[in-house]
């Protein structure tokens, strides 16, 4: 049973437009959010986090959004640029130790 | 940032040999370190919470005896995958969280590409 989702596979941007990765959960227990970037045969590199007391976390082009009565959060990226061009990968954690990944959002932007 | 580093990078073994993976924090102290697996267009799936001086917890599903943790120093951990068969092919990635670090911050190695003949 996937407790956190990321339903898109893969997404093509256009550079400078905006690139919105998706992701959702099932797990109510959940209380921290995080995002993060993986280049090939690199490990994953922490994004940015949200809370689960909060909404919105913004850090520079980076904005995560999340709507709990939707188990849903979102990255938006703005504007988006080649070198973002990466895996993204959804985390989240219930019990401050334990990170429960997606499947990861390949995303590709396009110069 | 903070830089976890694993060895080898990729190993590529015979059926029923065994593999030691090393994961390394370079530049801080870990009392807490993590293993995944990643399975190709997968997830990553944690494996074992690793605890520096004590026994790894292992998620379940996970053989304990198949897959030695051990964490003997605050910047070194080791993954021993025994008698490996082709099946335990995968990619391995640890991550290390920081001793003084913000909750939840989990820092990764580049993992290691395992394959088994």
């Amino acid at each position: 049973d996937q407790q956190v989702k990321q339903n898109s596979p893969s997404l093509s941007v256009q550079e400078g437009r905006i690139s919105i990765l998706n992701c959702d959960y099932t797990n109510s227990m959940f209380d921290y959010f995080l995002w993060y970037k993986k280049y090939p045969a690199e490990g994953p590199t922490f994004l940015i986090s949200i809370s689960s007391i909060k909404d919105k976390n913004e850090d520079g082009r980076f904005t995560v959004f999340l709507n709990k009565s939707a188990k849903h959060l979102s990255l938006h990226i703005v504007p988006s640029q080649p070198g973002d061009s990466a895996v993204y990968f959804c985390a989240a954690s219930e019990d401050g130790n334990k990170l429960v990944f997606g499947a990861g959002t390949i995303l590709r932007v396009k110069s | 940032g903070a830089v976890v580093s694993q060895h080898p990078s990729w190993v590529i073994c015979k059926s029923g040999t065994s593999v030691k993976i090393e994961c390394r924090s370079l530049d801080f102290q870990a009392t807490t370190m993590f293993w995944y697996r990643q399975f190709p267009k997968q997830s990553l799936m944690l494996m074992a919470t690793s605890n520096e001086g004590s026994k790894a917890t292992y998620e379940q599903g996970v053989e304990k005896d198949k897959f030695l943790i051990n964490h003997a120093s605050l910047t070194l951990s080791t993954l021993t995958v025994t008698s490996a068969h082709p099946e335990d092919s995968s990619f391995y990635i640890c991550s290390a969280r920081d001793v003084g670090g913000r909750f939840n911050e989990q820092f990764f190695g580049p993992g290691t590409r395992l394959t088994v003949l």
